[in-house]
């Protein structure tokens, strides 16, 4: 299995510009979740989805936010517009969605926002 | 509020010992319990799960407990290698399935 697969993995982007962060979880899970990680907050919930429904978007920063999730195997998350406070590594995970399975997380875009 | 805190410091131990990294939880009532680990630049990786009715999971050299009263996971590696030096990350998850992550121990093993 080629595990959580995540696109870009590092995007730089000047301030204002819009963001578009790609997931694809592991073949067979069916819920999948969005983290920010930076070294103040560490790492934080953004969005929850299970069977392709948003469950639990409390963690969206605010309405520059957004997160989809068309179909089972892929699911986006956008920022616009894009602000330095931004900059963090975004990571998606999926699991097998009974509560308390363990996640798989991908590798993470590292995004920086000048 | 609801906080999830661990080993302040970073922990640094001689190969051969063993590692004890806390996590300690407030204003949670989580289901389960995760621990993970992260290294440089790449995901969390699972390691461990233990749920509320459990006192103790082990797996090889890694140990888990989980007191609910007490509010407070300890992890523990035995015969520590440098090979396990990482950060630590605990992971509280409720009958909801949200998960909300401590902000980890960096663990060193010396040579």
């Amino acid at each position: 299995d080629a595990g959580v697969i995540q696109s870009p993995r590092h995007e730089v982007t000047e301030m204002g510009q819009e963001v578009t962060l790609r997931c694809k979880p592991i073949s067979g899970h069916n819920s999948l979740f969005w983290y920010r990680q930076t070294m103040m907050r560490g790492l934080e919930l953004l969005i929850y989805f299970n069977n392709n429904v948003p469950i639990d978007d409390s963690g969206m920063p605010e309405d520059r936010f957004s997160a989809k999730m068309p179909n089972a195997s892929f699911s986006t998350l956008k920022i616009q517009p894009s602000e330095p406070r931004d900059s963090a590594v975004y990571f998606c995970a999926s699991s097998l969605g009974v509560a308390g399975r363990e996640q798989y997380f991908g590798p993470g875009t590292r995004l920086t926002v000048t | 509020s609801q906080k999830i805190e661990q080993n302040s410091e970073a922990l640094n131990i001689q190969e051969g010992k063993t590692a004890t990294l806390t996590c300690n939880y407030t204003n949670y009532s989580p289901a389960y319990l995760q621990w993970y680990r992260q290294d440089p630049g790449r995901g969390p990786v699972f390691l461990l799960l233990i749920r509320e009715n459990e006192k103790e999971k082990r797996k090889e050299r890694l140990k888990v407990t989980f007191d609910t009263t007490l509010k407070q996971s300890l992890f523990h590696i035995t015969a520590s290698q440098p090979a396990d030096s990482a950060t630590y990350l605990c992971a509280l998850v409720n009958t909801g399935n949200q998960f909300y992550f401590g902000t980890g121990t960096s663990l060193t093993v010396i040579p």
